[in-house]
């Protein structure tokens, strides 16, 4: 697509359930990441996807965090259990192939509120 | 302390005025980016450096590698310019990840 898209824009969620938001990246585009915003903060790396590459998950906050990528497309990062404090914007963003030069175009974001 | 740090957290302008941000970081980078978030959460790249300077209609952007220090400055601002302005550094590990300073929010008034 033109752009990267992210779904839904907003997820109202209750305590304790679990929640799915989506990522389709620039086609062609190989490498996929994810990032968080809560309020009044700056944005926090959560997981990037290269290609084939395992996954490098080192920004996941718990164990109730997950994401995957299918192939070099879509991408679903899935909460579990949520918890207030996971309200934030989710935004997801990608790269031709993760080298610097290249830049990052990032989607519209998921606003994920917990209540 | 952060890796990447912004000053100022604030700031003020009136219409017209000449506007510098300031961002510093400390690890090794491949490059580094300021990016613009309005509300509503959209960010759109700026620039991409990795050495000297960019300019792009109003906005400029250095950066020295040596002292580890970026500037992007905003001149004749204008209240559409009020945004929350995110330096991001792509670290010399080629991770991909980028790591971020925690903004600039920026009201320019007429």
């Amino acid at each position: 697509g033109a752009g990267v898209s992210q779904s839904p824009s907003n997820k109202v969620t209750e305590k304790g359930k679990d929640v799915e938001l989506r990522c389709d990246p620039i086609s062609g585009h190989t490498a996929l990441y994810w990032y968080r915003q809560r309020l009044g903060q700056g944005l926090e790396f959560l997981i990037y996807f290269q290609g084939n590459s395992a996954p490098d998950k080192s920004g996941l906050p718990s164990d109730r965090f997950s994401a995957e990528r299918t192939g070099e497309s879509v991408s679903t990062l899935t909460i579990q259990r949520t918890q207030q404090e996971d309200s934030a914007v989710y935004l997801c963003a990608s790269s031709r192939d993760g080298r610097y030069f290249y830049g990052y175009t990032f989607g519209s974001g998921t606003r994920l509120t917990v209540v | 302390k952060n890796e990447v740090e912004q000053s100022p957290q604030n700031l003020t302008a009136q219409e017209g005025e000449f506007i510098t941000i300031n961002c510093s970081y400390s690890v090794g980078i491949s490059a580094l980016h300021w990016l613009q978030q309005h509300p509503g959460g959209g960010i759109v790249s700026l620039f991409m450096l990795s050495s000297g300077k960019k300019k792009h209609g109003r906005l400029i952007a250095t950066i020295n590698i040596q002292e580890k220090h970026s500037s992007l400055h905003i001149t004749a601002s204008h209240p559409r310019d009020s945004a929350v302005y995110i330096c991001a550094v792509h670290g010399s590990s080629n991770t991909g990840k980028l790591i971020f300073g925690q903004g600039t929010t920026l009201q320019v008034k007429p």
